[in-house]
């Protein structure tokens, strides 16, 4: 499975847009791009994913780079509930059941 | 619509004590998934399970067993338990296995063993 980088950690205002980065840089062109966050003491929660277009949905924005080597989860303003560990995860197209997580980005959201 | 529910929440073993982990999920999805979530690292996977009466291994299968007897649980058992198995254990279930298809987490088994 190819592998996905992310920063270990990262700050936002409370109400201001966060971009969240990921580089995967040995992406293969069945690879979807999936995000999971993990709130605290919780089990992670699905976010949004995708194959090759920007997509959005009611929680982020997914903007994925025209090479797919890397791609950016956007939320548009961030709240004090979005503080949470970021997962940024590649699954092939078929014959994978699996999901490989790395460490993630902790999110941090100041009031 | 209760998604993914893990069973029990807490659990407190002696070394070497036997128990098993319940996983119901009510969405008829195919596929079930454990994981283990150690402090400050990622989840890794334990075992898996394609359909009904099918299981497979993960990334670190040892001292772990698993049986999918009916599609909607998985169970996961530990036959003699270990101090390094005191983990968050969490099953997560998908429609299909391919790329499209997202998982539904459960909330967690906080498992320690003394």
């Amino acid at each position: 499975d190819a592998k996905t980088t992310q920063p270990n950690s990262m700050e936002s205002n409370e109400e201001e847009p966060v971009h969240l980065p990921c580089n995967h840089s040995t992406i293969s062109g069945t690879d979807y791009i999936h995000w999971y966050r993990q709130l605290p003491s919780q089990g992670p929660e699905y976010v949004i994913h995708g194959l090759t277009s920007n997509v959005n949905n009611r929680m982020a924005s997914l903007a994925i780079a025209e090479d797919r080597k890397s791609s950016t989860l956007i939320l548009h303003r961030a709240t004090l509930r979005d503080a949470a560990v970021y997962y940024c995860i590649l699954r092939a197209v078929s014959g994978t059941y699996k999901y490989i997580f790395g460490t993630g980005t902790r999110l941090k959201v100041l009031a | 619509n209760a998604g993914v529910t893990q069973t029990p929440k807490f659990r407190v073993l002696k070394t070497g004590q036997s128990m098993t982990l319940l996983c119901a999920q009510d969405m008829n999805h195919e596929y079930m998934y454990w994981y283990r979530q150690d402090p400050g690292m990622g989840l890794r996977l334990i075992h898996y399970s394609v359909g009904e009466g099918t299981t497979a291994k993960g990334e670190v299968p040892d001292g772990y067993n698993v049986s999918r007897l009916k599609k909607q649980n998985f169970l996961l058992g530990l036959e003699s338990a270990a101090p390094s198995q005191t983990s968050v254990y969490f099953c997560a279930s998908s429609f299909m296995g391919a790329g499209v298809y997202g998982y539904t987490f459960g909330s967690g088994t906080r498992l320690t063993v003394v």
